[in-house]
């Protein structure tokens, strides 16, 4: 059973809109939430991360949003760039434990 | 540049043979995980440590997969014998293990199992 989902494997955006990567989550002893990116024939980097204390973390043109009651993460990038073009996998954590639980990924492409 | 290093970066073997991926964590870093790629599932965590320890292992086939962590620079994968269903990327990542942290992944070994 799958504790992270990612619902949609492949998104196309045109460079300079917004893209919004979505994922669910069903463990309520989540508390920490990362978004990894990857590239081809590369491991996942990190990107950017929230905890459950907070509702909104901003990096740059990067801004994760959390829905706690919906058990709802999102990444939203902005302005989208074709360097954008990776793979996003969402990633869950119980605190307590220091293991991770990763989604299936989705597929962004940026439209020059 | 710390890096999370993984040897061999590709393998090719038949079924049934013996296959070690290896791992040098960043130094400093007492958490390392092992993870699988596949089109179906994702990143699946087969294993983790934590000072050197394993603290889960519960994603891995026990007939046929072994983890270990012989120092504190080195981290094996072991599978045997090998199935071509074992075809993957593996990954390995390190973290400082406080708490919940951003884990550091390596360029991962790809492995087909003919």
């Amino acid at each position: 059973d799958q504790q992270v989902k990612q619902n949609s494997p492949s998104l196309s955006v045109q460079e300079g809109r917004i893209s919004i990567l979505n994922c669910d989550y069903t463990n309520s002893m989540f508390d920490y939430f990362l978004w990894y990116k990857k590239y081809p024939a590369e491991g996942p980097t990190f990107l950017i991360s929230i905890s459950s204390i907070k509702d909104k973390n901003e990096d740059g043109r990067f801004t994760v949003f959390l829905n706690k009651s919906a058990k709802h993460l999102s990444l939203h990038i902005v302005p989208s760039q074709p360097g954008d073009s990776a793979v996003y996998f969402c990633a869950a954590s119980d605190s307590g434990t220091y293991k991770y639980i990763f989604g299936t990924g989705t597929r962004l492409k940026v439209l020059a | 540049d710390a890096r999370v290093t993984q040897t061999p970066r590709h393998k090719v073997t038949e079924m049934g043979q013996e296959v070690t991926m290896r791992c040098q964590p960043i130094l400093g870093h007492n958490t390392v995980f092992w993870y699988r790629q596949t089109m179906m599932q994702g990143l699946e965590l087969l294993a983790y440590f934590r000072n050197r320890a394993p603290l889960d292992d519960s994603g891995m086939p026990k007939d046929r997969f072994s983890a270990e962590m012989p120092d504190a620079t080195l981290a094996t994968l072991k599978i045997q014998p090998s199935e071509p269903r074992d075809s993957a990327v593996y990954f390995c990542a390190s973290g400082l293990g406080q708490g919940a942290d951003e884990q550091f992944f390596g360029p991962g070994t790809r492995l087909t199992v003919l």
